[in-house]
């Protein structure tokens, strides 16, 4: 199964852009990049997610490796509300059978005001 | 749309007893999926169903039991509950990319 590395946690000022990086070396080719979060008491929601090419949401952006062996997952301005376990995650075949998510222990994002 | 709703909420289990943890989606997705979180941890995958009478296991299924019977619902059963299995039980559905979770239910066996 491949795996991903992330920091365990991460600091940030309010209102400042964030940068979560995460390593994926052992990547396939239709693994796709996805990130989740998890704020406090809450199940896991949607960031958004990329195969090859950076992409944008209202949420985030998501910047991928030429290599497609890091990522980095942009919030453009950081607010209080951002706090939370960021995880990223490959999509990948479990079992020959169906996708599932496979999550590790993310990293946790403080936000001070 | 409720989206994928879980009940109960909360429950204590004492050891040995069983419970039918609920799942239910209103999105029409094939995919659905149990989790557990247990404290400071991510969350290791139980089982999943890729569609009404097709489940498989995941990376912790010892304990559990599920079922799929319609494209809605996918409960969780639990057998002669043991302390392990204190947790946080999340559910979730998905059309094969993003996918959507519900609240949890955080179960005590004591």
């Amino acid at each position: 199964d491949a795996k991903t590395t992330q920091p365990n946690s991460m600091e940030s000022n309010e209102e400042e852009p964030v940068h979560l990086p995460c390593n994926h070396s052992t990547i396939s080719g239709t693994d796709y990049i996805h990130w989740y979060r998890q704020l406090p008491s809450q199940g896991p929601e949607y960031v958004i997610h990329g195969l090859t090419s950076n992409v944008n949401n209202r949420m985030a952006s998501l910047a991928i490796a030429e290599d497609r062996k890091s990522s980095t997952l942009i919030l453009h301005r950081a607010t209080l509300r951002d706090a939370a376990v960021y995880y990223c995650i490959l999509n990948q075949l479990y079992s020959n059978s169906g996708y599932a998510l496979n999550f590790g222990k993310g990293t946790s994002l403080l936000v001070t005001p | 749309n409720a989206g994928v709703t879980q009940t109960p909420k909360f429950r204590i289990l004492k050891i040995g007893q069983s419970m039918t943890l609920q799942c239910t989606q209103d999105m029409n997705h094939n995919y659905m999926y149990w989790y557990r979180q247990d404290p400071g941890m991510g969350l290791k995958l139980i089982y999943y169903s890729v569609g009404a009478g097709i489940t498989d296991k995941g990376e912790v299924p010892n304990g559990y039991n599920v079922s799929r019977s319609t494209t809605e619902d996918f409960p969780l059963r639990l057998e002669l509950a043991a302390p392990s299995q204190t947790s946080v039980y999340f559910c979730a559905s998905s059309y094969g990319r993003e996918a959507f979770f519900g609240q949890g239910t955080r179960l005590t066996v004591v």
